[in-house]
């Protein structure tokens, strides 16, 4: 079945850009997405891809897909300490969606 | 806007207690799922329910049951509550023919 991995911490400093990676197996997902889940909250849609689309930008975030290696990207530009939170991405297969490990994005003043 | 709501944000329970967690949904969505998430394991489907009394296992259905009397009402069921049954519990919703799920903020569940 589909296997959905993400490194588990990244940190950064306030203004910087995050990159947030993940890498999937199964490629039969028709879209492909980020949830953000900020602390004691539940999971937030932040964007999503198309499978057939290698990019796409949505005012900060820039999401990058290379099919080829299986390989989804998040980058966050300017990042604030508003944007400290755990990241997932997700692929949808047999009617579920499966999750990466989550992320969690620190920003430092 | 849609809206999911769990019963509980925290819940206390003793080894061996039968625990029910509720999750309502207010966007007359088809289907509910329900997760458990833990550190480092990211977010793991226990059970999900594609109409009212129909329910479908997940990846992690094991000391789990569920109830789907009305379609806007999921109840993930803990028969006999276990210490590794602690965790943080969140329920989703989404309509039919779409991916994209809706989540409730949770109930972290501790069982001592």
């Amino acid at each position: 079945g589909e296997d959905v991995e993400q490194s588990l911490f990244l940190s950064v400093r306030e203004g910087d850009s995050s990159v947030i990676n993940c890498t999937y197996t199964d490629s039969s997902s028709t879209y492909l997405y980020w949830y953000k889940q900020e602390p004691g909250a539940g999971l937030q849609l932040l964007t999503y891809i198309f499978s057939n689309m290698d990019m796409k930008q949505d005012q900060r975030l820039t999401v990058l897909l290379n099919k080829k290696d299986k390989h989804l990207s998040l980058r966050i530009a300017d990042t604030q300490t508003g944007d400290s939170a755990i990241y997932f991405c997700a692929g949808y297969q047999g009617g579920k969606l499966i999750f990466g490990q989550g992320t969690e994005l620190s920003v430092k003043p | 806007d849609v809206k999911v709501t769990q019963s509980s944000r925290y819940l206390v329970k003793r080894t061996g207690e039968k625990v029910f967690l509720e999750c309502v949904q207010d966007m007359d969505h088809e289907n509910m799922f329900w997760y458990r998430q833990d550190p480092g394991l990211g977010l793991r489907l226990i059970y999900f329910s594609y109409d009212v009394k129909m329910k479908e296992k997940g990846d992690i259905p094991e000391g789990y049951s569920v109830s789907r009397e009305k379609k806007e009402r999921f109840s993930l069921i803990l028969e006999s509550a276990s210490t590794n049954q602690t965790s943080m519990y969140l329920c989703a919703s989404s309509g039919s023919g779409t991916d994209e799920q809706y989540f409730g903020p949770g109930t972290r569940l501790t069982v001592t």
